[in-house]
């Protein structure tokens, strides 16, 4: 069963417009969630993370929102660029654990 | 700085045959973590090591894989034999340190990409 779910595969959104991605997790011991950039043929990097104990996290054109209610987790990248082509994954930690990873949703921005 | 180093970058190979993969950590950081990634897939841990001790290797199909940490630096992650859905991106990732009730950002490498035949 997996603990972190990305629904969307792929999301294609113009230039400049706002892109938000979306997670949900089951595990209600996580108390980390980070955001991973992957392009072709590199690892996977570090965009922004947020602790459980927070609802929201900015960081420039990025921002991570938290609801644990709902135990749903949005990435929001405004204004989109070219740049931000990429698969971007949703990660969780609990405690010294390694992450768990979501699918992957593949981002596409448009001209 | 270096970030982490694996090699090789691919490799082809038949089933039953072996195969190893070779992480160079950064400098420093003391926790390693191997993660497979299939197709369409996020990464799964595989084993998290705290310097030379292997802390986590529960996901380690122990019955053809194995890992070592020699000196808490590099590590080799073994498949012997391989087998057709060993097929997979191997990635690398390494931390500062791990801290409980915290969290210490991971930086992956470019991995390896298997395919078995």
């Amino acid at each position: 069963d997996q603990q972190v779910k990305q629904n969307s595969p792929s999301l294609s959104v113009q230039e400049g417009r706002i892109s938000i991605l979306n997670c949900d997790y089951t595990n209600s011991m996580f108390d980390y969630f980070l955001w991973y950039k992957k392009y072709p043929a590199e690892g996977p990097t570090f965009l922004i993370s947020i602790s459980s104990i927070k609802d929201k996290n900015e960081d420039g054109r990025f921002t991570v929102f938290l609801n644990k209610s709902a135990k749903h987790l949005s990435l929001h990248i405004v204004p989109s660029q070219p740049g931000d082509s990429a698969v971007y994954f949703c990660a969780a930690v609990g405690g010294a654990d390694g992450l768990t990873f979501g699918k992957g949703t593949h981002l596409i921005i448009q001209p | 700085e270096a970030g982490v180093v694996q090699s090789p970058r691919y490799k082809i190979i038949e089933k039953k045959q072996p195969v190893a993969f070779w992480c160079n950590p950064i400098s420093g950081h003391n926790t390693l973590y191997w993660y497979r990634q299939n197709l369409g897939q996020g990464p799964e841990l595989l084993i998290r090591y705290e310097n030379e001790e292997a802390v986590d290797d529960s996901q380690l199909p122990k019955d053809r894989f194995s890992a070592e940490r020699l000196k808490g630096v590099d590590s080799t992650l073994k498949i012997q034999p391989a087998e057709l859905g060993d097929s997979a991106v191997y990635l690398c990732a390494s931390s500062l340190v791990v801290v409980a009730g915290g969290f210490d950002e991971q930086f992956f490498g470019p991995g390896t990409r298997l395919t078995v035949l």
